[in-house]
């Protein structure tokens, strides 16, 4: 079955520290990757996408690489920021084998500090 | 308003008692999805409804739990009987149409407290 794992966090950096949050995934098929972003109170927001391999997504200074020979899809930024502090999530989309209900992973918590 | 709505954001009960959690859906988008967040886990997807096709209900833990939709337009989700595991954060998605790497557009959420 379809199953994504991310690394355990929470993870704790200081403003301007270079981010990675690690992410891997088992599909059938060939999966659309996301990264979600939960900001304290608030509902889940896409960060970015992906769709194929070797796309890379981005927004905000986040940055993620769809490499399907390691099956990952690994985020990054390059120096945090407090208002990165939130919870992040990397989900995959099997819709094109036959299921359509986003598959998560269990988030990565992020504080950063001033 | 631009975004998917949910209502409450919070609800309280008392073991036994019914609960209806609403969620109306961007216009024009017929893709609509629940789940179900747990403190400290993963999103766990309860069903999936595409415009007027028969629902997927496979992540439905029980059969106290249902959920419906008119049209493309709100969705209801109903736990009956509630039971104090049944507490979480329940969210609700929608999407132009499945497929192609569509994002889905979240809710706020409600935050279901089973006393």
């Amino acid at each position: 079955g379809n199953s994504v794992t991310q690394m355990e966090g929470p993870v704790t950096l200081s403003e301007e520290a270079f981010l990675t949050i690690n992410c891997t995934y088992t599909a059938t098929g060939y999966p659309s990757l996301f990264w979600y972003v939960q900001y304290p109170g608030e509902g889940l927001q896409l960060l970015l996408k992906a769709t194929k391999a070797d796309d890379k997504g981005s927004n905000k200074g986040f940055e993620a690489t769809y490499r399907k020979e390691t099956t990952s899809f690994h985020l990054e930024k390059g120096s945090v920021q407090v208002s990165d502090s939130a919870v992040y999530f990397c989900a995959l989309d099997t819709s094109g084998a036959g299921s359509y209900q986003l598959t998560f992973g269990k988030g990565t918590k992020l504080s950063v500090i001033p | 308003g631009a975004g998917v709505s949910q209502s409450p954001s919070n609800k309280v009960t008392e073991k036994g008692k019914d609960v209806e959690l609403r969620c109306d859906p961007i216009s024009g988008h017929t893709a609509l999805y629940w789940y179900r967040q747990r403190l400290g886990q993963g999103l766990e997807f309860l069903i999936y409804f595409q415009g007027n096709s028969a629902p997927d209900k496979s992540g439905l833990p029980s059969d106290r739990f249902s959920a419906e939709r008119t049209g493309e337009s709100v969705s209801t989700l109903t736990i009956q009987r509630t039971q104090q595991e049944d507490s979480a954060v329940y969210l609700c998605a929608s999407s132009l149409g499945r497929g192609g790497g569509q994002p889905q557009h979240f809710g706020d959420g409600t935050r279901l407290s089973i006393l």
